[in-house]
């Protein structure tokens, strides 16, 4: 399996604008994450899927996020309309889920850039 | 509130020393502990892990302590070596949910 698979690498864009980052989860992996990564808070969980499913959605910081995951091989981030605050790396993960011996795996992140 | 704690957001040791990276954490229903590593541009790593039934657990040079009643646990590193340079992430999982929990980071540098 490649891993878990973010695109875009980078996006710059204007404030205002709407902004979709895309994440592919390793296959068979039925737990998915989304982390913002920034120098005062760290990695902060936005969301978790179990299933296809959002579980817990308390970390998005505001109605602008909102996360889809149609399917198990695909889910997307979605900022709408985007912030020069919301400058930061967003992480995907995957993971079996929480029991013993498991871990979850990270993507290589998006920067996102808004102006 | 900051349910992971890491206090120290960087650390300097010199090479072949023992670095000591130390968490908190506050969720008595955590189970499941990892440390991950971080390197620029790239994805956290999976490191070593530890369950809330056993306090050690050793994989080569990094070993993983766990103080339930402290509620704290400490990653081992020796010898350091400079390929250890790298943003080390405490995580906690609470295994009656699925939300996976990280600390800040501490960023740590090894000395040639």
């Amino acid at each position: 399996d490649a891993g878990v698979i973010q695109s875009p690498r980078h996006e710059v864009t204007e404030m205002g604008q709407e902004v979709t980052l895309r994440c592919k989860p390793i296959s068979g992996h039925d737990y998915l994450f989304w982390y913002r990564q920034t120098m005062m808070r760290g990695l902060e969980l936005l969301i978790y899927f179990n299933n296809n499913v959002p579980i817990d959605d308390s970390g998005m910081p505001e109605d602008r996020f909102s996360a889809k995951m149609p399917n198990a091989s695909f889910s997307t981030l979605k900022i709408q309309p985007s912030e020069p605050r919301d400058s930061a790396v967003y992480f995907c993960a995957s993971s079996l889920g929480p029991r013993m011996n498991t871990e979850a795996f990270f993507g290589q992140g998006t920067r996102l850039t808004v102006v | 509130d900051q349910q992971v704690k890491q206090n120290s957001p960087s650390l300097s040791v010199q090479e072949g020393r023992i670095s000591i990276l130390n968490c908190d954490y506050t969720n008595s229903m955590f189970d499941y502990f990892l440390w991950y590593k971080k390197y620029p541009a790239e994805g956290p790593t999976f490191l070593i892990s530890i369950s809330s039934i056993k306090d050690k657990n050793e994989d080569g040079r990094f070993t993983v302590f766990l103080n339930k009643s402290a509620k704290h646990l400490s990653l081992h590193i020796v010898p350091s070596q400079p390929g250890d340079s790298a943003v080390y992430f405490c995580a906690a999982w609470d295994g009656s949910q699925g939300n996976l929990i990280f600390g800040k980071g501490t960023k740590l540098s090894v000395k040639p």
